[in-house]
């Protein structure tokens, strides 16, 4: 089975650009989660998306937005890109569902590096 | 909101020693818990968790980590360490809503 998958798994922007980066949840799972990771530190919960709604937003400003298509796969949109926006970009997949909190279990993709220069 | 710290940003062992790597969280009334490797270029790869019953947890390639409430910790541990161990380890806690607040990781690094 395909695991979680990431396009591109590189690129490179200069300031004020805009960048797309896609992500395919693994086969039956309905919550995508988009998670921003600065050289030297752990991943930053940018936004959560199940069954097509965002459920959840990390402190991002507006120029960070997300969306989720009818196959479950996803988008993450970022407007006027600052060179504090380089980072590995991390999607991560889950069955999703309320009831389960914390049983379920988030698998990451490779992720997207973006540079901004 | 819930967090963790990661005690040691950087831990350096020889091959076949054991390693601890520390993580601690804040209290809560609930908490899940999880350890996550990140080899070079890769994605994150969960290790364990911990959500209830037996306070200690054993996971992939030969790890595991004791909750330990009173002291608000969540150590991660192995009896003998291979140069393939050579990763970056981020300590999670789960917020709510797919939401996974991490720690800044610690580096491990292998010795011959």
């Amino acid at each position: 089975d395909a695991g979680v998958t990431q396009s591109p798994t590189h690129l490179i922007k200069t300031r004020g650009q805009h960048v797309t980066l896609r992500c395919s949840p693994i086969s039956g799972h309905k919550s995508v989660s988009w998670y921003q990771q600065v050289l030297g530190q752990g991943p930053q919960f940018i936004f959560q998306y199940y069954e097509k709604e965002e459920r959840g937003r990390g402190n991002f400003p507006d120029r960070f937005s997300a969306r989720q298509f009818p196959n479950y796969s996803s988008e993450l949109n970022v407007n006027a890109l600052l060179l504090g926006d380089s980072a590995l970009y991390l999607c991560a997949s889950s069955l999703g569902g309320r009831t389960l909190r914390g049983r379920n279990e988030q698998f990451f993709g490779p992720g997207t590096r973006l540079t901004v220069l | 909101a819930q967090s963790v710290t990661q005690l040691d940003s950087q831990v350096p062992v020889f091959e076949e020693a054991p390693v601890e790597l520390r993580c601690n969280y804040s209290s809560s009334v609930s908490v899940y818990l999880f350890w996550y490797v990140q080899y070079p270029n890769q994605g994150l790869q969960l290790l364990l968790k911990y959500l209830s019953g037996s306070t200690l947890v054993k996971g992939i390639n030969g790890f595991e980590a004791e909750f330990n409430k009173s002291q608000t910790s969540f150590h991660l541990r192995k009896p003998s360490v291979h140069i393939s161990d050579t990763a970056e380890y981020f300590c999670a806690v789960y917020q709510g809503a797919q939401k996974l607040v991490f720690g800044q990781g610690t580096r491990l690094t292998i010795n011959p």
